[in-house]
């Protein structure tokens, strides 16, 4: 099966600053690539996702690339805010279940 | 809210004794997952349905757990015989496309 790994599993930033998170993943198959923000007690919230023929996009403050030749994918987040802070997990999938990274961590301080 | 809900959002058992959770997802979705996530993880994927029909199983998903979506509608998704293992939040996530998964709040389990 997949397996995804996600770095690193802490982070914090600095208000305004960028945060990179980067994955990568083993299975040459996986053809969908979704970013989730998961904050205390609620279920994640998918932000923005990417697929294999895509190999960046962006909306607004955050962007994902992906190299499906290296088979890894970042999440980048420019113009950090205090809003920001929570876990973020990158996933993967090439049918109908998404398989995890382990979460990262995200504190922005003010 | 056209969100997809779960109910109940936390459950108290005792070892032994058998829980039920309820998903409801966003309406016109056909597809629905049921994921588990513990402490400090990622969710984990448990199964999924198109429509009515169970289409996968984890391996996770022991006997002991059972996954039903009647009439395509709502899922529910029964532990019996709850042990400590059993721990964690248990997440229901829906999907028009397939790639695009949309989830609830979760019900967090705690068997003592």
């Amino acid at each position: 099966g997949e397996n995804v790994e996600q770095h690193p599993s802490t982070l914090s930033v600095q208000e305004g600053d960028s945060a990179v998170i980067k994955c990568t993943y083993s299975d040459s198959a996986s053809n969908y690539f979704p970013w989730y923000k998961q904050e205390l007690g609620k279920g994640p919230q998918l932000i923005i996702d990417i697929r294999s023929n895509v190999g960046e996009k962006k909306d607004q403050r955050i962007a994902v690339t992906l190299n499906k030749t290296a088979k890894h994918f970042s999440l980048h987040i420019t113009e950090t805010q205090p809003e920001d802070s929570a876990v973020y997990f990158c996933a993967a999938s090439y049918d109908y279940k998404l398989s995890f990274g382990a979460g990262t961590t995200v504190t922005v301080r003010a | 809210d056209t969100g997809v809900s779960q109910d109940p959002r936390h459950k108290i058992t005792k070892r032994g004794q058998n829980v039920t959770f309820r998903c409801d997802p966003i309406s016109e979705h056909n597809r629905l997952y049921w994921y588990r996530q513990t402490l400090g993880q990622g969710p984990e994927f448990l199964t999924y349905f198109q429509n009515e029909a169970q289409l996968e199983k984890s391996r996770l998903l022991s006997d002991r757990f059972s996954a039903e979506r009647p009439k395509g509608s709502f899922s529910t998704l029964e532990i019996q015989r709850t042990e400590q293992g059993d721990s964690a939040m248990y997440l229901c996530a829906s999907s028009l496309s397939g790639f695009e998964q949309y989830f609830g709040p979760g019900t967090r389990l705690t068997v003592t």
